[in-house]
């Protein structure tokens, strides 16, 4: 089954502690982003990659990593969090990329108190 | 910059009632304009698309025009079910980029 998964699917973590989020598709689709969706102002693209080791910053890349070592994964990776990073984060994947239809995960909502 | 506004909710309606979701964009360049869909508790599902201005995309009975005289990127449908109860994001792309609007809930109630 083509899909997009992400783990965990619940965090709940302290500020400064790192983590990571992982992604990973089964789809052997190019383009991944990271979103973040928080109540009253929709998604917010944080990070995306074209492909393998191409990774850019989207509109609030403050505070994130991402890597992209191999086509199939694309980590978010949270240093030191902070409770502003307290949100529902998406992971999804496209094709080639954005302007194609965009496969979203289940979502991981974090919480960091 | 680039942003999209969508008209803010909750929206409820009666079955079988008309829906029109309105979506104005700013963008640079020449986006592609999409609608997605949030049902409750999953990840978020391409509803339609349009890539060029006065492209009409439709899926599942609703359909939008994409009117880059007035920037707009409105959705329609003719009949709301009560399946249709989710959430509803209006997003452009432009570049390598994607930028979706704050959402807009809508409840059927039958």
């Amino acid at each position: 089954e083509a899909q997009v998964t992400q783990n965990p699917r619940y965090l709940i973590t302290v500020t400064g502690k790192k983590l990571t989020v992982t992604c990973s598709q089964n789809m052997n689709h190019e383009y991944m982003s990271w979103y973040r969706q928080d109540p009253g102002l929709g998604l917010r693209q944080i990070y995306y990659s074209m492909n393998v080791e191409v990774t850019d910053k989207g509109d609030v890349p403050e505070g994130y990593k991402v890597s992209r070592k191999e086509k199939r994964n694309f980590p978010l990776i949270l240093e030191s969090p902070s409770p502003n990073q307290t949100s529902l984060y998406f992971c999804a994947s496209s094709e080639r990329g954005p302007q194609d239809e965009q496969y979203f995960g289940p979502g991981t909502r974090l919480t960091v108190t | 910059g680039n942003s999209v506004t969508q008209m803010e909710g909750p929206v409820t309606l009666s079955e079988e009632a008309f829906l029109t979701i309105n979506c104005t964009y700013t963008a640079t360049g020449y986006p592609s304009l999409f609608w997605y869909v949030q049902y409750p508790g999953e990840g978020l599902q391409l509803l339609l698309k349009a890539t060029k201005a006065d492209d009409k995309g439709s899926n599942k009975g609703f359909e939008a025009t994409y009117r880059k005289e007035t920037t707009s990127f409105h959705l329609e449908k003719g009949s709301v079910q009560v399946s249709d109860s989710a959430v509803y994001f209006c997003a452009l792309n432009t570049g390598n980029q994607f930028y979706f609007g704050t959402g807009t809930s809508l409840t059927v109630i039958p």
